[in-house]
């Protein structure tokens, strides 16, 4: 099975960094994706990692250490848009565990 | 928007009752993939289908069922509805079976409220 967790909420300033951390113990890993979602809405994919070390995609980052059982999600320049739930998932051979999601409040 | 097209956004119902909710994939993508998402519970895995063939397997109860039908469309459909059923529902779906770096791209989802 999976076990994910990350915090429940984190709350910054716009134009700041924020970092989401996630930690897993799975009995098989076989990538782990970052979704946004904002509230009622679909979750949108974001990033994802397989191999360790740090991806970036624009505004946003994904950092992966498979040892650790432990990945980071890092948004810069933070908007009021950002504002939002953030899904840390964790797939085995073919299924997608997905964290309980962090919620993120920009404030101005 | 992520091509993937759900009916109905919402549906109520009573208990007991029986639901079907019906998902489009996106253009090309095999797989298609349920979930159900609960303020308690976060977004739940319950069934992935591929090409018409069930692929993996979640927490789905067993009055719940599912299929996927040659056109590539699926069908989520919940039975002797409870009142903890309340929930929203995605159809998610990707390319291929699931592995390598293919994400899941969501629809808007099926909120479903049983009264």
């Amino acid at each position: 099975g999976q076990n994910i967790d990350q915090p429940t909420e984190m709350t910054a300033t716009e134009g700041a960094i924020v970092q989401i951390n996630c930690t897993y113990q799975t009995s098989g890993f076989n990538g782990l994706f970052w979704y946004q979602q904002h509230a009622g809405e679909a979750p949108t994919f974001l990033s994802y990692n397989v191999l360790d070390g740090l991806e970036e995609k624009g505004r946003f980052s994904s950092f992966l250490s498979r040892s650790k059982g432990y990945s980071y999600l890092l948004l810069k320049e933070l908007q009021m848009k950002d504002s939002a739930s953030y899904l840390c998932a964790v797939r085995d051979l073919y299924k997608l565990s997905f964290g309980a999601g962090t919620t993120v409040t920009v404030r101005a | 928007d992520s091509g993937v097209t759900q009916t109905p956004k919402h549906l109520i119902t009573a208990t007991g009752q029986r639901v079907t909710l019906r998902c489009s994939p996106r253009s090309g993508d095999l797989s298609v993939y349920w979930y159900q998402q609960s303020l308690d519970q976060g977004l739940q895995f319950l069934i992935q289908y591929y090409n018409g063939e069930e692929r993996a397997k979640g927490n789905i109860l067993e009055r719940f069922s599912a299929q996927q039908f040659p056109d590539l469309h699926s069908e989520l459909n919940l039975s002797s509805l409870e009142l903890g059923d309340s929930a929203l529902y995605f159809c998610a779906s990707s390319v291929g079976t699931g592995g390598g770096n293919q994400p899941q791209h969501f629809g808007d989802g099926t909120r479903l409220s049983i009264l």
